[in-house]
């Protein structure tokens, strides 16, 4: 049974980097059929989706935070990363890692974890 | 970018009762590329339903989804205790992919 779990900080200052790992387990990353994305939530809003990267290493963003996103894989490691730059507390959200199909839903998906930015 | 628009935003029902929840698209999601999702407090997004009205492996089949272009449907036919939840939807046929702000289904 493929599972995903987020590893990282939990607390980051502004103006500062956050940086994150997902560890997949059960399953390969370079599996040629799924994506690897990242999706965060604010605390008691809604879902919005940060970007996705394929095995190969190639990526899509969501426009609005792509300035500031970088997604990278490491298949040694089965694992992907998420660096999100210039950080405010607005980015304060439970991040989570999620597999889906390319441009497609999202399962399963990591249990989450909590990033609070503030100094 | 397409706006998902969910409602209403808070439902109140009996178990055993029948619950549908709406999600209305800004503009038309292409090849019904819609899924919905259930979370339940201090979980992550379990999914119900994928390409609009295919159940996901293990989702009983109380749970249905309806719908194309820009109005779509979920429907569970009897609740139960356990459906008591927050859903979302997520149109896919667009970049970005986007979700809908949730409708909190909450016990009468």
């Amino acid at each position: 049974q493929l599972q995903l779990q987020e590893s990282g900080p939990g607390l980051v200052k502004p103006s500062e980097t956050l940086s994150l790992t997902c560890t997949v387990s059960g399953g390969s990353i370079s599996s040629s059929s799924y994506y690897w994305g990242w999706i965060r939530q604010p605390p008691g809003k809604g879902l919005e989706w940060i970007g996705s990267i394929y095995y190969s290493g190639s990526t899509y963003y969501n426009p609005s935070l792509k300035s500031r996103v970088t997604i990278s894989v490491d298949t040694s490691k089965n694992q992907f990363s998420l660096k999100l730059s210039s950080v405010t507390a607005a980015d304060t959200a439970v991040y989570y890692c999620a597999r889906h199909p390319e441009r497609s839903w999202f399962d399963p998906w990591g249990q989450g974890t909590l990033v609070t930015v503030s100094s | 970018e397409i706006v998902l628009t969910q409602s209403p935003g808070t439902l109140s029902l009996s178990p055993g009762e029948r619950a549908t929840l709406s999600c209305r698209a800004s503009q038309s999601v292409s090849s019904s590329y819609l899924a919905w999702y259930q979370q339940k407090p201090g979980q992550a997004p379990r999914l119900l339903i994928y390409g609009a009205s295919s159940r996901a492996t293990g989702i009983p089949d109380r749970f249905s989804g309806s719908g194309s272009g820009t109005d779509f449907t979920l429907t569970i036919s009897r609740l139960e205790p356990e459906d008591f939840a927050v859903y979302y939807c997520q149109q896919y046929g667009s970049s970005p992919q986007t979700f809908g702000q949730g409708t909190r289904l909450e016990i009468k």
